[in-house]
């Protein structure tokens, strides 16, 4: 079966500290997304990983691709309070029909 | 540059009734996706558009269709809706060869 599986699913976290979102994905893929997502609100795109090794970085996020483990990670360094969304990762399948398949979503809280 | 614009921004339709929603893509943006938001199953892949074309398609009974015009603005009808249709949908353009995606606002869907 398909599956991206993301943990932890919710987190609180004070402000100023570190956390890292996991993202473990079942199927070959060619790219993997993180987005964020207000409530209400659509995805905003956050960053797009293509290869092993993969890091990319936006202010206090900081995104990584390994996937020969099948795995990406979403660090957050120093949180502050307008970090809190829901953070999703997805990826495009390369096996069978192509698709893309998000993982549950982090709901992420940082207290001030 | 305007971003991805869907409409109606918000629907109530009755069961069994069918309903066309609108995206339109950034300028310039070929290929548009499609994508279902619930609180229980989350978000799931409907098809994707490139130059009128489908190119890959979720797992969707037949009810959930969707075309692609000659200026890349797409539509997703569904027909004979249900109560479990409810729900955010989502559309997403991204440039040719460009792997990233852009999110439109949304359109939710209420079925009575």
């Amino acid at each position: 079966e398909l599956k991206v599986e993301q943990n932890p699913l919710f987190l609180s976290m004070q402000e100023g500290k570190n956390y890292t979102i996991y993202c473990n994905y079942s199927t070959t893929s060619d790219r993997l997304y993180w987005y964020r997502q207000d409530p209400g609100k659509s995805l905003e795109s956050l960053f797009v990983l293509l290869s092993n090794g993969a890091v990319k970085q936006e202010g206090r996020l900081m995104a990584s691709l390994d996937t020969k483990a099948r795995l990406s990670t979403l660090h957050i360094t120093a949180a502050v309070h307008d970090l809190s969304a829901t953070y999703f990762c997805a990826v495009k399948t390369t096996s069978g029909t192509y698709k893309y398949i998000f993982g549950t979503g982090t709901r992420l809280k940082v207290l001030a | 540059k305007a971003g991805v614009t869907q409409t109606p921004r918000y629907l109530i339709k009755t069961r069994g009734q069918q309903v066309t929603l609108s995206c339109s893509p950034i300028s310039g943006h070929r290929s548009v996706s499609w994508y279902q938001q619930t609180p229980g199953q989350g978000l799931q892949f409907l098809f994707e558009y490139f130059s009128e074309t489908q190119r890959n398609k979720g797992n969707f009974p037949g009810r959930f269709s969707g075309r692609q015009f000659s200026n890349s603005r797409s539509e997703m009808n569904v027909s004979t809706l249900e109560l479990g249709d409810s729900a955010l949908y989502l559309c997403a353009s991204s440039f040719e060869n460009s792997y990233e995606q852009y999110f439109g606002p949304g359109t939710r869907l209420t079925v009575t």
